[in-house]
């Protein structure tokens, strides 16, 4: 079974710049999140989906991120205009909706620098 | 609101010794709590699970975690460490969001562990 599949894998943009993420979760999974994680700190939760909708979108800073999920399938995220404080690691994870104790999968991440 | 709390950002062990790693949750309900290891430039990889079936969960690479419901904490253990699990680990509750229809899942600040040779 193919893993979250996200790209790019490493990206470098300067502030006031736009910048696209895009993951392909697990074959069937029908939830998609999206974490952020900074440097030392644990994930935390931009915007979950279940199928094509927004279940969760409570922490994402809306003026500047956005987020789609075409077909409940693939998703993209993207940040327009970046800030130096967006440099993090994004982190693309599914989940099948069978399973009731929800773990999720992970992909490798997309780590961004802003200079 | 659910929260997870982590003792110790860093902890050092010799090759060989006990490794354990401290997690104490907060939450409503009885909550599904979650144990992941992440390695350098990597995402994040399920240890193991604890579901409300048996309170002493295995999980891979010879880790085990304990439920404790009078005190709230699920900490990590393994009996002897390995160079190879030097990482940082994880601890996450999942909760439903009952007005959602939906698990929540919030994750601790991580514990970087180092094995010394």
């Amino acid at each position: 079974e193919a893993g979250v599949a996200q790209s790019p894998r490493y990206k470098i943009i300067e502030k006031r710049q736009s910048v696209a993420f895009w993951c392909n979760p697990i074959s069937g999974h029908a939830t998609l999140y999206w974490y952020q994680q900074i440097l030392g700190q644990g994930p935390k939760l931009l915007i979950q989906f279940q199928n094509n909708g927004v279940v969760d979108d409570s922490q994402l800073p809306k003026d500047r991120f956005s987020a789609e999920r075409l077909k409940g399938v693939d998703s993209t995220l993207k940040i327009q205009p970046a800030k130096l404080e967006d440099s993090a690691v994004y982190l693309c994870a599914s989940k099948s909706q069978g399973e009731g104790a929800g773990t999720q999968y992970f992909g490798p991440g997309t780590r961004l620098l802003v200079l | 609101a659910q929260s997870v709390t982590q003792l110790g950002s860093h902890v050092s062990v010799s090759e060989g010794a006990l490794v354990l790693l401290r997690c104490n949750y907060s939450s409503s309900v009885p909550p599904y709590l979650f144990w992941y290891v992440q390695y350098p430039n990597q995402g994040l990889q399920l240890l193991l699970k604890y579901t409300s079936a048996a309170t002493l969960v295995k999980g891979i690479n010879g880790f085990e975690a304990e439920f404790k419901k009078s005190e709230t904490s699920f900490h990590l253990t393994k009996p002897s460490a390995h160079m190879s699990d030097a990482a940082e680990y994880f601890c996450a509750v999942s909760d439903w969001v009952n007005a959602g229809g939906y698990q929540k899942v919030t994750f601790g600040t991580g514990t970087k562990l180092q094995v010394i040779p």
